[in-house]
């Protein structure tokens, strides 16, 4: 068990439907990213956030938007799906513990298909 | 051009034998950090291992090694003595700059992983 949790653990939706992915990180961890697993593009990075602010933005588009909360938590929008938006979906967070590993951690992922 | 390459798509290993998975990485970066994976089928990622790219000794995890050959770009995960269980899909990963000090810059880059079957 990683320590970084995410529900659901399934979600089937239709297309043009919107979708809100939860993440807890590991205790004390102020960063949390968010990837896509999908049989094409493999895993990608979406997007980084450090303590509520958002730091990094990888390959998500623009119907996908996400937040953390100041108990740090986050959450991740999927508008408008679409077959392609069909993934698994990761957390991972990461914490600075004093080393410079700096390693991420993810949760179990949520998988989410669209009919 | 990719930055991670695992040029093996699927491995085939007799149970107690040693395995080494490939893994190559483009950086221009002098920092950066690289990490392996595992996938099983159930889906989850478990971390691995983890050597920085400062580190003068090959990272060690239990039955995990890494072989790090900096100036060959390489980073290839060694599993002695396989067991059933380590069948899987592993990935290898790069975190491009220093954690900290770098923010903004601390994804990862994964390659396409290796699936690694382990036969009894």
């Amino acid at each position: 068990d990683s320590g970084v949790t995410q529900t659901p653990k399934h979600l089937i939706t239709a297309t043009g439907q919107r979708v809100t992915l939860r993440c807890s990180p590991r205790s004390g961890d102020l960063s949390v990213y968010w990837y896509q697993q999908s049989l094409d593009q493999g895993l990608q990075f979406l997007i980084q956030y450090y303590n509520g602010e958002e730091r990094a933005k990888g390959n998500i588009l623009e119907r996908f938007s996400a937040q953390q909360f100041p108990d740090l938590h986050s959450e991740l929008n999927l508008s408008s799906l679409e077959l392609g938006d069909s993934a698994l979906y990761f957390c991972a967070s990461s914490g600075f513990s004093g080393g410079f590993t700096d390693t991420q951690y993810f949760g179990p992922g949520t998988r989410l298909t669209v009919l | 051009a990719q930055k991670i390459t695992q040029t093996q798509p699927g491995m085939f290993v007799q149970e107690k034998e040693a395995v080494t998975l490939d893994c190559t990485y483009d950086t221009s970066d002098q920092s950066y950090g690289l990490f392996w994976y595992k996938q099983p089928s159930s889906g989850e990622m478990i971390f691995l291992i983890y050597q920085g790219s400062y580190d003068e000794q090959n990272a060690t995890e239990g039955r995990y090694s890494l072989n790090f050959q900096k100036a060959r770009k390489s980073a290839n995960l060694v599993i002695s003595a396989s067991q059933l269980g380590d069948s899987a899909m592993y990935f290898c990963a790069m975190r491009e700059g220093l954690p900290i000090s770098n923010f903004g810059n601390e994804k990862l880059t994964f390659g396409t992983g290796t699936r690694l079957t382990i036969i009894p």
